[in-house]
């Protein structure tokens, strides 16, 4: 069955800095991947989707990469801010196309 | 527009009781899924509804679990003879199709005691 890793359950960095997330599956390459973003007492929130013949999307201060070589995604954020301080979740879609797969997801604290 | 809305925000129950909690998706949203966050953990799935179609119940813990839409609109899931590993905080999700970015409810926090 696909598993999901998230690199580490926490990063600490110093704001104006960029911090990179990285989300790893073990199995099959999903149609498409997506970043959440949760804070402590609510519901994930949906920040980017990339899709598997895309290799970069960004949003603003957001930058994604999706590689399915190394069955990898990068998640950036840059000039990060201490408002970026949240849980950021990586999903991906399981092979019967109907339900998100969620990593534990990487607490991110943005220290000023 | 409304975005998900769960209720009660906040349950705590004893031991044996039965629970059941509700889930208000977005209008037109065809797709609604529950799952289930315990503590300091990830997001588990318990269950899917697309439309009309039969639910995909595969990712329900126990019997004691069960869960009902009525076409695209409110969902119920419900918890029998709840136990203290139960408690958690349990998650709505829908999303306007199958696969699609979903949007979340604020969760109903459940504690048993």
């Amino acid at each position: 069955s696909q598993k999901i890793e998230q690199n580490s359950e926490a990063l600490n960095i110093q704001e104006g800095k960029t911090a990179t997330l990285t989300c790893n599956y073990t199995n099959y390459s999903p149609a498409y991947l997506q970043w959440y973003r949760q804070d402590p007492g609510r519901g994930p929130v949906f920040l980017l989707l990339i899709r598997e013949n895309e290799k970069e999307k960004r949003k603003e201060r957001l930058k994604v990469t999706f590689d399915t070589t190394l069955k990898q995604s990068l998640f950036h954020i840059t000039a990060s801010q201490p408002a970026d301080s949240a849980t950021y979740l990586c999903a991906l879609l399981d092979q019967a196309g109907t339900a998100l797969i969620f990593g534990k997801g990487t607490t991110l604290s943005v220290s000023s | 527009g409304a975005g998900v809305s769960q209720s009660p925000s906040n349950k705590v129950t004893e031991k044996g009781k039965d629970v059941e909690l509700r889930c208000d998706p977005i209008s037109g949203h065809t797709a609604l899924y529950w799952y289930r966050q315990r503590l300091g953990q990830g997001l588990e799935f318990l269950i899917y509804f697309q439309g009309n179609s039969a639910p995909d119940k595969s990712g329900l813990p126990s019997d004691r679990f069960s869960a009902e839409r009525t076409g695209e609109s409110v969902s119920t899931l419900t918890i029998q003879r709840t136990q203290q590993e139960d408690s958690a905080v349990y998650l709505c999700a829908s999303s306007p199709y199958t696969g699609e970015t979903q949007y979340f409810g604020p969760g109903t926090r459940l504690l048993v005691l």
